[in-house]
């Protein structure tokens, strides 16, 4: 299992430009996340996923888009990149069980953006 | 809104010390999940435990202990005899309910811990 995969792992944007951050998991988990972490700061939810066609918003939104066309693909969208994106960003999945128990966050090793 | 406070920024102790890193949390939810996991300088996010509201035992692995109190909202984590591979930034993490009964995990801010030879 490769686990959770992020593409690319660096990339060096102009402000205005646009980009999709790629996410993809081999779990077969129905939960996915988009977190970012500015610099010597926590996680910030971005969007979350519960499962295929269903995606909403967490506490950092603004500038984002994701869609989840299958279980495994997660990608975050950039439009019109600011330099207030420069960031960390990491995807993670996870499941909750038949029984309600909610498991523990897989992450992807992230990728370092920065807007200029 | 749930609410993880980890009010220690960075911690820096000498290597066999001991040290705590406290996690307080506020939740409206009576069932909740909290979690601890590390950055070390490398950078991937590493997942070290899972507690639910039901359990409040104490759990210890290795060197590693959680000691969970609903009572104070309270889930502090302890290393004893500190090694220089334990420097990394430890996030504490609480699960937040959401209406159609899905979740999501909120973060706290971390603490960022060095342990000098």
């Amino acid at each position: 299992n490769a686990g959770v995969t992020q593409t690319p792992k660096f990339r060096i944007l102009k402000i205005g430009q646009s980009m999709t951050l790629q996410c993809t998991q081999d779990m077969n988990h129905n939960y996915m996340y988009w977190y970012r972490q500015d610099p010597g700061m926590g996680l910030k939810l971005i969007y979350y996923s519960v499962g295929a066609g269903i995606t909403d918003k967490g506490e950092v939104p603004n500038g984002y888009n994701v869609s989840r066309s299958t279980t495994e693909d997660f990608p975050l969208r950039l439009e019109l990149a600011a330099p207030s994106q420069t960031s960390v960003y990491f995807c993670a999945s996870s499941y909750q069980t038949g029984m309600g128990h909610i498991q523990p966050l897989h992450f992807g090793n992230g990728t370092r953006l920065t807007v200029t | 809104a749930q609410k993880v406070t980890q009010a220690q920024t960075e911690i820096s102790v000498v290597e066999k010390e001991d040290v705590t890193l406290d996690c307080v949390y506020e939740t409206r939810d009576t069932t909740y999940y909290l979690f601890w996991y590390k950055q070390p300088p490398s950078g991937e996010l590493v997942f070290l435990i899972r507690r639910n509201s039901f359990d409040e035992q104490n759990e210890i692995s290795g060197r590693y202990s959680w000691n969970f109190q609903k009572s104070t909202s309270s889930f502090n984590f302890t290393i004893t005899a500190s090694q220089v591979v334990d420097s990394a930034v430890y996030f504490c993490a609480l699960s937040e309910a959401q209406m159609d009964s899905s979740y999501k995990l909120i973060f706290g801010s971390g603490t960022r811990l060095l342990v000098r030879p």
